[in-house]
């Protein structure tokens, strides 16, 4: 199957920081989603972003398909932050009526 | 917030026992997924259903059974519970497959524990 890696699998950032993630996946996608998972396990949807780039406040996602990897970037950092970030992929092909695959996940920690 | 409900959110049980998690969801979407997940990794797909009644293997499908008779509702049956299937497990929805609009959104989670 596909493989998708996250990197750095660590972050530890002082609040106001700003911070780079990143995904990469080893095969064609035609859906990718990043989400953050809080401390309480929640997940929350950051974005849906199969190509392109999108912004929502502080965050913003940079997806380039036909290099495969994909960015997510967290501006002025705020210790509600804190909690792992996960990159999700669907199969362009084959594909199992829409199932993500998921990274292992970037751990971010956020100190006031 | 898509309309995602899980049931129960906490349950310990015994190894042997028959367990059920239920997901509800009040969007009318077409698809759900059932993800486990485990220390170090990621989500990993059980099951998923593409429509009532129409329900297909996952990854990690083994010792796992769904059902699907409403679409608001997609159960998830351990037969006999093993330590194994101790985890965190969470229900998704997306309005559609492989084609536009196929964002999926996750419930709050069930956590398992089998002793």
């Amino acid at each position: 199957g596909i493989q998708v890696e996250q990197s750095p699998p660590d972050l530890i950032l002082q609040e106001g920081a700003n911070s780079t993630l990143r995904c990469n996946f080893s095969d064609s996608v035609n859906n990718l989603q990043w989400f953050h998972q809080n401390p309480w396990g929640q997940l929350i949807n950051l974005f849906y972003i199969p190509s392109g780039t999108k912004q929502n406040g502080r965050l913003s996602a940079t997806t380039v398909a036909t290099e495969r990897y994909s960015l997510l970037y967290i501006s002025s950092s705020q210790t509600t932050d804190s909690g792992v970030y996960f990159c999700a992929v669907v199969l362009s092909r084959g594909s199992t009526l829409g199932r993500l695959y998921f990274g292992r996940g970037t751990q971010l920690t956020v100190w006031p | 917030d898509a309309g995602i409900t899980q049931s129960p959110r906490h349950k310990v049980t015994e190894t042997g026992t028959p367990v059920t998690l239920r997901c509800h969801q009040t969007e009318n979407h077409r698809y759900m997924y059932w993800y486990r997940q485990d220390p170090g990794h990621g989500l990993r797909l059980i099951h998923y259903s593409y429509g009532v009644k129409d329900t297909d293997k996952g990854e990690v499908s083994d010792g796992y059974s769904v059902s699907r008779s409403k679409t608001e509702d997609f159960l998830l049956t351990l037969e006999s519970a093993t330590s194994s299937q101790t985890s965190v497990y969470f229900c998704a929805i997306s309005e559609a497959g492989t084609t536009i609009h196929n964002e999926q959104f996750f419930g709050p989670g069930t956590r398992l524990t089998v002793l």
